[in-house]
C-alpha cells in the first residue's frame, strides 16, 4: 500500500533551517511527483511547492521562492523540503503529499505531517 | 491567479441531514483538476472527490460532487458522526501550481 512517512517534529529558532524528509513506499517513486503544503495553527492548508521524482524538476510558491527548496533521492524513494530564514510565522505542519497530475490532477496521498515550531 | 472561495464558512447540522457545501473560483477551473479533501483535528487531508465528481478509493456513496466552471458542490447526503469536520477545495492551475479553498466546517448543531 502507498504510505508516505515523514521526519518527526522539529524546534528551531528564527534566522536557523528545517529540513524535513518524506519516504514514500508502495509505488513507484520516481512515476509521480510531490507536493508539500504547510497548515499554521487554526488556519487552512498553503501549498508551498512540488517536485517532480523522475526529473527534479521543481515549481516553488512565489511567497516562499528563495527559501525553500525541494529535493529527491530516487534511491531511497525520499523527498526533502529545506526551509532556510526561518520565522515565526514558519510555525506549521508541514505535510509531503503524492501529487498526481494525468488525466485527473490530485493529492491523492498524504503523510502524516511534521510539526515546526520556530522560536527563540 | 485563481481564487477559490468555500461557502458557508462554518456549517452546523445534525446526524442524517444533508450538508451541502459551495466552492467558487475566480476564474473557470477545469472539472478535472477539482479535487475535495477531508480534515479532521490532528489529521492529515484525506482526498474525498478528484475530477470534481469522481469518488477517491474507499469514500462512502454518501459523498458527492457536482459542478462545472467556477462553481462546484460537495454534498453529503446523510451525515454521520464521522463526517464532522473540515473540507477544502483545490484546483490545480499553472501559477501558482495549485491553490486550496479557505475551508468549510461541518461541525454537530
Amino acid at each position: 500500500q502507498v504510505q508516505l512517512v515523514q521526519s518527526g517534529a522539529e524546534v528551531k529558532k528564527p534566522g536557523a533551517s528545517v529540513k524535513v524528509s518524506c519516504k514514500a513506499s508502495g509505488y513507484t517513486f520516481t512515476s509521480y511527483g510531490i507536493s508539500w503544503v504547510r497548515q499554521a495553527p487554526g488556519q487552512g492548508l498553503e501549498w508551498m511547492g512540488w517536485i517532480s521524482a523522475y526529473n527534479g524538476n521543481t515549481n516553488y510558491a512565489q511567497k516562499l521562492q528563495g527559501r525553500v527548496t525541494m529535493t529527491t533521492d530516487t534511491s531511497t524513494s525520499t523527498a526533502y523540503m529545506e526551509l532556510r530564514s526561518l520565522r515565526s510565522d514558519d510555525t506549521a505542519v508541514y505535510y509531503c503529499a503524492r501529487d498526481v497530475l494525468m488525466v485527473y490532477a490530485m493529492l491523492d496521498y498524504w503523510g502524516q505531517g511534521t510539526l515546526v515550531t520556530v522560536s527563540s | 491567479e485563481i481564487v477559490l472561495t468555500q461557502s458557508p464558512g462554518t456549517l452546523s447540522l445534525s446526524p442524517g441531514e444533508r450538508a451541502t457545501l459551495s466552492c467558487r473560483a475566480s476564474q473557470s477551473v477545469s472539472s478535472s483538476y477539482l479535487a475535495w479533501y477531508q480534515q479532521k483535528p490532528g489529521q492529515a487531508p484525506r482526498l474525498l472527490i478528484y475530477g470534481a465528481s469522481s469518488r477517491a478509493t474507499g469514500i462512502p456513496d454518501r459523498f458527492s460532487g457536482s459542478g462545472s466552471g467556477t462553481d462546484f458542490t460537495l454534498t453529503i447526503s446523510r451525515l454521520e458522526p464521522e463526517d464532522f469536520a473540515v473540507y477544502y477545495c483545490q484546483q490545480y492551475g499553472s501559477s501558482p501550481r495549485l491553490t486550496f479553498g479557505p475551508g468549510t466546517k461541518v461541525d454537530i448543531k
